[in-house]
């Protein structure tokens, strides 16, 4: 089976724009998370999605937003892009609550 | 590739020793852990699991314990190769909201 994609793998922005990061899970996967990385704060979660809903959430704020499609992929949002939204942006997928497999990632960078 | 962790706690094993990474975790209600490994510019990599009503689990050349009493997990990794050279997370699930947490990882060093 083909692993998790993310796309795009590098993306730059300024501070005001925002961003759309796309994630394919494994197929036959129906959970899709996703963490951010930064080497301060180190691997945080976002949110989960289930069946193209969001079943949990992390503390962060109502500018990262993710959604899930029918097939699973899953894409996440970030607006208002401030400089410490720089972080390598990560999804992983599972075919339900237990082990998750992880894409590459998207490195953002926020200049 | 990606600097995972500037500040990281660093072990440095001799090639051919046995490694011991350490992770403490803080919530008596998790109920299950995975170890990750993340190799310099990639996604972190499912090494092994375990769940809370084991205490010990094994794979190819590594082996997970879990102490529960003093919640404490630790990955052994027998024969430590070059390869085996990465950053190595901890990552708990809880109970209750299903959530994982990952704690701030370890890196792994094999000197020749």
């Amino acid at each position: 089976k083909a692993g998790v994609t993310q796309t795009p793998r590098y993306l730059i922005k300024t501070r005001g724009q925002q961003v759309t990061l796309s994630c394919s899970p494994i197929s036959g996967h129906r959970s899709v998370s996703w963490y951010q990385q930064t080497p301060g704060q180190g691997l945080q979660f976002l949110f989960e999605y289930f069946s193209e809903t969001q079943r949990n959430k992390g503390n962060f704020p109502g500018r990262f937003s993710g959604r899930q499609f029918s097939n699973s992929r899953s894409e996440m949002n970030v607006s208002t892009l401030e400089l410490g939204d720089s972080a390598l942006y990560l999804c992983a997928s599972s075919p339900s609550t237990d082990t998750q497999y992880f894409g590459p990632g998207t490195r953002l960078t926020v200049l | 590739g990606e600097s995972v962790g500037l500040h990281l706690p660093t072990l440095s094993v001799q090639e051919g020793d046995n490694s011991i990474i350490n992770c403490a975790y803080s919530n008596s209600a998790s109920d299950y852990f995975i170890w990750y490994k993340q190799e310099s510019g990639k996604g972190p990599q499912f090494i092994i699991d375990i769940r809370s009503n084991m205490d010990k689990r094994q794979g190819q050349r590594v082996t997970v314990l879990l102490n529960k009493t003093v919640k404490h997990l630790s990955l052994q990794i027998a024969a430590t190769q070059p390869g085996d050279s990465a950053v190595y997370f901890c990552a708990e699930r809880d109970g209750y909201g299903q959530n994982f947490v990952f704690g701030p990882g370890t890196r792994l060093s094999v000197l020749p």
